[in-house]
């Protein structure tokens, strides 16, 4: 069955430290793997995503994600986190037709000062 | 670039009450997807249209339904609201099909039913 897995409810980090979000995938075919941010009541902005070559996917606001496929993993990094990140992540994975897209439950981002 | 539109941004209702929601697609895309986001809930899927035609729906009861509009527009209408029905309402839409397999997503529609 097609499914993805943030492990992670919350995550607290502190502004300025390195960060990394998780995300473990079932997906039956070759995957199209996203990462959306959203801001309280907002809607969903895309960060990033990987269809393929280069494992290591550079997104918007200094993120980037590495595809693993032996792990079937999709990590969401960021080098330094700033206190505007904090917000809740959702990982997405998806195929040809879009319509089989299955977000995450989300992972909550805080970051302390 | 315009992004996807979304109407209204806010909306109080009874229980019992209809509601129609309205999403504007990024020009040049064909398919919309409605998501429900209840609190402390992730995404779920609702619906999704493509070139006119309901090409899939979520689990969910018959009185939620939609319609997608030849400028691929889309509505979402939920009847006899209930309670439960209180939720964030993303519509996202998508380009073609191929190496842009990438939904992009409204601000939402906050709908509360007292």
């Amino acid at each position: 069955a097609q499914s993805v897995t943030q492990p992670d409810i919350h995550i607290t980090v502190s502004e300025g430290a390195s960060l990394e979000l998780r995300c473990n995938y079932s997906y039956g075919a070759t995957p199209y793997l996203f990462w959306y941010v959203q801001s309280p009541g907002q809607g969903l902005q895309l960060l990033l995503k990987y269809f393929s070559g280069d494992t290591l996917v550079q997104g918007i606001k200094g993120f980037e994600a590495e595809f693993k496929r032996s792990q079937s993993s999709f990590n969401l990094r960021k080098p330094s986190v700033h206190w505007s990140d904090a917000a809740e992540y959702f990982c997405a994975v998806g195929g040809y037709g879009g319509f089989k897209t299955i977000f995450g439950a989300g992972t909550r981002l805080f970051v302390k000062a | 670039e315009a992004g996807v539109t979304q109407s209204p941004t806010h909306l109080i209702k009874t229980r019992g009450q209809q509601v129609t929601l309205r999403c504007s697609p990024i020009s040049g895309h064909t398919s919309v997807y409605w998501y429900q986001q209840a609190l402390g809930l992730g995404l779920q899927f609702l619906l999704w249209y493509d070139e006119g035609e309901e090409r899939n729906r979520g689990n969910f009861p018959p009185r939620f339904s939609g319609r997608q509009f030849p400028n691929y527009s889309s509505e979402l209408n939920v009847n006899a609201l209930e309670l439960e029905d209180s939720a964030l309402y993303l519509c996202a839409s998508r380009g073609p099909t191929g190496p842009q397999e990438t939904q992009y997503f409204g601000p939402g529609t906050r709908l509360l039913v007292l």
